[in-house]
C-alpha cells in the first residue's frame, strides 16, 4: 500500500524567500507524480506532473524534481509571493492517485 | 474549454437519507475518477471509470456507495443510506486516455447530520 508523506505540514515565510516542499513515498513503482495547489474551499489545481522517466519539470517559478529510487520529490517555488499562499499536495500515480496530507504555505507581505 | 464540474457544491442531509452527487468530466476525457476527503484525513481514491466501465473500485468503502457513468459521459455517486462518517468533500477528476494528468473539479461538500 502506497504511503505518501509531506514535510513540513506548515510553512510561513516572508515574501521573496524561496520555498522548498518535500514529498516522500514508499513504493517506487509509480507512473508519475503530480503536484497540486488547493486554496481554501476550492478544488485542486494541477501545478506540475513529472513522469516516472523524468527527473524534473519546470513551469515559471515552479520546479519539481523526482528521485524515484529513493522515493522522493521536491517542489521549489522561487521568489515567493503572497499569492502563493495555499496548501500544496503531492500525489503519486500507480493507476490511481495516492495523496499526502499537504503542506500549508503562508507567504507574509 | 470547460473544466470538470460537480453538482451540488454542498449538500446537507440527515442520517439514513439518500444523496446523489454528479460529475461532468472534461469533454473527450475517457477516464473519470472519484476521490474523497473526510475530516482531517488525506484525499483517498474511491473508483475509476474508463468510459462507462468500472476499471477499479477498490476504494469504495462499502455497498452503500454506488457509482455509475452513463454512456461514458457524466457520472453519479449515490450514497444510500447515508451515515455520519460519510461526511466530507467528494472530488471528481478526469483525464484523457493518452495523458496522465488528472484535472479535478471543485468538489461536493457532503454533511450528514
Amino acid at each position: 500500500k502506497q504511503e505518501v508523506t509531506q514535510i513540513p505540514a506548515a510553512l510561513s515565510v516572508p515574501e521573496g524567500e524561496n520555498l522548498v516542499l518535500n514529498c516522500s513515498f514508499t513504493d517506487s513503482a509509480i507512473y508519475n507524480l503530480q503536484w497540486f495547489r488547493q486554496d481554501p474551499g476550492k478544488g485542486l489545481t494541477s501545478l506540475l506532473l513529472i513522469q516516472s522517466s523524468q527527473r524534473e519539470q519546470t513551469s515559471g517559478r515552479l520546479n519539481a524534481s523526482l528521485d524515484k529510487s529513493s522515493g522522493r520529490s521536491t517542489l521549489y517555488i522561487a521568489a515567493s509571493q503572497p499569492g502563493d499562499s495555499a496548501t500544496y499536495l503531492c500525489a503519486v500515480d500507480d493507476y490511481k492517485l495516492s495523496f499526502g496530507a499537504g503542506t500549508t504555505v503562508t507567504v507574509r507581505a | 474549454e470547460a473544466g470538470v464540474t460537480q453538482f451540488p457544491s454542498h449538500s446537507v442531509i440527515e442520517k439514513g437519507q439518500t444523496v446523489t452527487l454528479r460529475c461532468d468530466p472534461i469533454s473527450g476525457h475517457d477516464n473519470l475518477y472519484w476521490y474523497r476527503r473526510v475530516m482531517g484525513k488525506e484525499i483517498k481514491f474511491l473508483l475509476h471509470f474508463v468510459k462507462e466501465s468500472k476499471q477499479d473500485e477498490s476504494g469504495m468503502p462499502n455497498n452503500r456507495f454506488l457509482a455509475e457513468r452513463t454512456g461514458g459521459t457524466y457520472s453519479t455517486l449515490k450514497v444510500q443510506p447515508a451515515e455520519l462518517e460519510d461526511s466530507g468533500v467528494y472530488f471528481c477528476a478526469s483525464s484523457t486516455s493518452v495523458a496522465y494528468e488528472q484535472y479535478f473539479g471543485p468538489g461536493t461538500r457532503l454533511t450528514v447530520t
